[in-house]
């Protein structure tokens, strides 16, 4: 089935400096990637939609120019989490959209970041 | 405001009881129904989905949801719980208006911890 290889699984930066998480579509096509965010023992809230070749839409009260999202290929998704605080550490997952499907979904493992 | 909302935040069973968690929409229209389990430590995994036709679908590992329209529900239902089906349980809903992007809104969660 569809694969969606999310990295890096685990990154520990320290405040001020920028971190990049890549999401990628392994065995298909994906012209809309999404962006969640995950607390402890929390829902996933959508911080945004990718999409191929535009500009990423972002959910009401997410800092577009915090969370940079670029998605320059059918099969790569980067969401770059700039000038990160400690509040920004969380569990990221990004999700793409087989092109292929209208409905089909497929998650990341997810990514834990810790700001110190 | 427009949401998915999951009732139960943790539900305690014993091994062979039957389950079933609430999930309720709000969104007017079309809408595609999804329920995801995430296990400890590993990432989402789609239990079942909605589109149309039969509105009792099944999904894997003995798994069964209902859409019932005039309740904006569609509730998780199994007859004989496991141990292994500890984990989160995820309602989420596409809601197919021309706006929406293809995203998935996701409920709250609902832990579900099953004593051997």
């Amino acid at each position: 089935g569809a694969v969606v290889s999310q990295h890096p699984s685990r990154v520990i930066c320290k405040s001020g400096t920028s971190v990049k998480i890549e999401c990628r579509s392994l065995d298909f096509q994906a012209t809309t990637m999404f962006w969640y965010r995950q607390f402890p023992k929390k829902s996933l809230m959508l911080m945004a939609t990718s999409n191929e070749g535009s500009k990423a839409t972002y959910e009401q009260g997410v800092e577009k120019d915090k969370f940079l999202i670029n998605h320059a290929s059918l099969t790569l998704s980067t969401l770059t989490v700039t000038s990160a605080h400690p509040e920004d550490s969380s569990f990221y997952i990004c999700s793409a959209k087989d092109r292929g499907s209208n409905y089909g979904y497929t998650f990341g493992s997810g990514t834990r970041l810790t700001v110190v | 405001a427009q949401s998915v909302s999951q009732h139960n935040h943790h539900v305690i069973l014993s091994e062979a009881a039957s389950l079933e968690l609430g999930c309720n929409y709000s969104y007017g229209g079309t809408v595609n129904l999804f329920w995801y389990v995430q296990y400890p430590g590993q990432h989402l995994q789609l239990l079942l989905k909605y589109f149309s036709g039969d509105p009792l679908v099944k999904g894997i590992k003995g798994f069964e949801a209902e859409f019932i329209k005039s309740k904006f529900s569609f509730n998780l239902r199994k007859p004989s719980v496991q141990w292994s089906d500890t984990a989160e349980y995820f309602c989420a809903v596409n809601p197919l208006s021309y706006n929406q992007g293809g995203k998935l809104i996701f409920g709250q969660g609902t832990e579900l911890s099953v004593k051997p």
